[in-house]
């Protein structure tokens, strides 16, 4: 079975502070991992993936995260906030690769 | 990286009507593609998924003759909303995977969503 949480419903930062957005998965077999931006009213755009490869990911917008195995987790860290990064993000496991699971979403709000 | 669109961006239209959306790969070839619903500040929520000439596969809960997909070419797929009604108005994404010559994506490309509202 997969499932994916992502801990924080809503995180709110100032501006020029890190991100931290955090994401556990639990996974039967070896997962791919990616996260999703949504701006309002628009698609989701990838971020970044994981793929059995680095477990440190980088992405795009200054945007890593890192996949730690041992702690079922896949958190997406930025160092500094900016105030185009406030939007929804989702955090999506893969094991399959034709059967993806989001959790339900992390509202990021980027306080000037 | 591979770009897949949608149209139209919004819609409103009368209750009991239909309601075609179209999601197109434009630089790939998409073997499959997804359909998701999304409520107001809630996560997406898969609808069905369809590949090249099949017939789609639909999670438990949607209902396959009140939400039509055809997907009958490798760029092509369409929700049909059958007889909309109020409570179907929401935001509609197509998500696609597939190959661009010898490139097999293994990852969702996303459409920028359609808007429904239904009066």
């Amino acid at each position: 079975a997969q499932s994916v949480t992502q801990l924080d419903s809503h995180v709110s930062v100032s501006e020029g502070t890190p991100v931290l957005l955090r994401c556990n998965y639990s996974s039967s077999y070896s997962p791919s991992l990616f996260w999703y931006v949504q701006h309002p009213n628009k698609g989701l755009q990838l971020l970044l993936k994981y793929t059995s490869a680095a477990t440190l990911v980088k992405g795009i917008n200054g945007f890593e995260a890192e996949f730690k195995k041992s702690e079922t987790s896949f958190h997406l860290t930025k160092p500094s906030a900016h105030m185009s990064d406030a939007a929804e993000y989702f955090c999506v496991v893969s094991s399959t690769g034709n059967q993806f699971y989001f959790g339900t979403g992390t509202s990021l709000t980027v306080i000037p | 990286g591979a770009v897949v669109s949608q149209h139209p961006s919004r819609v409103i239209c009368k209750s009991g009507t239909s309601v075609k959306i179209e999601c197109r790969s434009l630089d790939f070839q998409a073997t499959t593609m997804f359909w998701y619903r999304q409520f107001p500040k809630q996560s997406l929520m898969l609808m069905a998924t369809s590949n090249e000439g099949s017939k789609a596969t639909y999670e438990q809960g949607v209902e396959k003759d009140k939400f039509l997909i055809n997907h009958a070419s490798l760029t092509l797929s369409t929700l049909t909303v059958t007889s909309a009604h109020p409570e179907d108005s929401s935001f509609y994404i197509c998500s696609a995977m597939g190959l661009a010559g010898a490139i097999s994506y293994n990852e969702q490309f996303f459409g920028p969503g359609t808007r429904l509202t239904v009066l």
